[in-house]
C-alpha cells in the first residue's frame, strides 16, 4: 500500500492544455513537496506546501495543500513541451526521518 | 555553488558481485539519504544519515545492503552478492538539519546481468 497515491499515472497531452495532477493520502503530513524529475536526472524540488489550504504559484505552476493536509493537487496552465517530466509528491510523516514518495504521474507535453 | 553528486553515473555488473556506490552531498549539508528507484516508478527510501547519529536503516531491503558516512561529508553504498532485482537507479540527496527540502543527485544507474 502505497501512503501518497497520486493521479494520473500518465498523462499525455497537447501544447496549451491546461492538466491537474492529484497527491492523496489517508495520513496526514505536516508538509507535502512538489518534485519534477526529467530521465536521467535525480528529482527537482518545485515548492514545499505547509499550511492546510495554502496555494503557491510558480508562474504557470499553481499548488494546493488540503485542508487536512491529506492530499495536495499541482495544476498547471497552458503546458509547454519543457514540462515533460516525472512530477512526484513527497512527504514526511510525523516521527520519520526520511521522505515518503508519490507513485508519481509521468507528463509528457506534445509539441 | 556545487550540488550532489554521485559515481559511477552507470555501473554493470555481473550477479553475484559486489558493488560500491558513492555520494558527495552540498557542503555543509548534515543529512544525507539514500534512495532506490526502479523503473517507471517511484522513490524507495533505504537509508538515513544525520551528523554522528546512529544512521535510520529501515528502509534496507535486505542484509546484503549496507551503507557508511564518514562525518558529514561522503556516503559510500554498497551492495554484497548483487542480484538481477538490484537492478535500479540509486539516487542520493542531502539537505540541511531540521529540513526536509532535499537535494537530490543525478544517480547511479545499476544494471546486474
Amino acid at each position: 500500500t502505497q501512503l501518497l497515491e497520486q493521479s494520473p499515472q500518465f498523462l499525455s497531452i497537447q501544447e496549451g492544455e491546461n492538466l491537474t495532477v492529484y497527491c492523496n493520502s489517508s495520513s496526514v503530513f505536516s508538509s507535502l513537496q512538489w518534485y519534477r524529475q526529467e530521465p536521467g536526472e535525480g528529482p527537482v524540488l518545485l515548492v514545499t506546501v505547509v499550511t492546510g489550504g495554502e496555494v503557491k504559484k510558480l508562474k504557470r505552476l499553481t499548488f494546493q495543500f488540503g485542508d487536512a493536509r491529506k492530499d495536495s493537487s499541482l495544476h498547471i496552465t497552458a503546458a509547454q513541451p519543457g514540462d515533460t517530466g516525472l512530477y512526484l509528491c513527497a512527504g514526511p510523516l510525523t516521527g520519520a526521518n526520511n521522505l515518503f514518495f508519490g507513485t508519481g504521474t509521468r507528463l509528457t507535453v506534445i509539441p | 555553488g556545487a550540488g550532489v553528486s554521485q559515481s559511477p553515473s552507470n555501473k554493470v555488473t555481473e550477479k553475484g558481485k559486489d558493488v560500491e556506490l558513492r555520494c558527495d552531498p552540498i557542503s555543509g549539508h548534515t543529512a544525507l539519504y539514500w534512495y532506490r528507484q526502479r523503473l517507471g516508478q517511484g522513490l524507495e527510501f533505504l537509508i538515513y544519515f544525520q551528523g554522528n547519529s546512529a544512521p535510520d536503516k529501515s528502509g534496507l531491503p535486505s542484509d546484503r545492503f549496507s551503507a557508511e558516512r564518514t562525518g558529514e561529508s561522503v556516503s559510500t553504498l554498497t551492495i554484497q552478492r548483487t542480484q538481477q532485482e538490484d537492478s535500479a537507479v540509486y539516487l542520493c540527496a542531502s539537505s540541511l538539519y531540521g529540513d526536509y527540502e532535499q537535494y537530490f543527485g543525478p544517480g547511479t544507474r545499476l544494471t546486474v546481468t
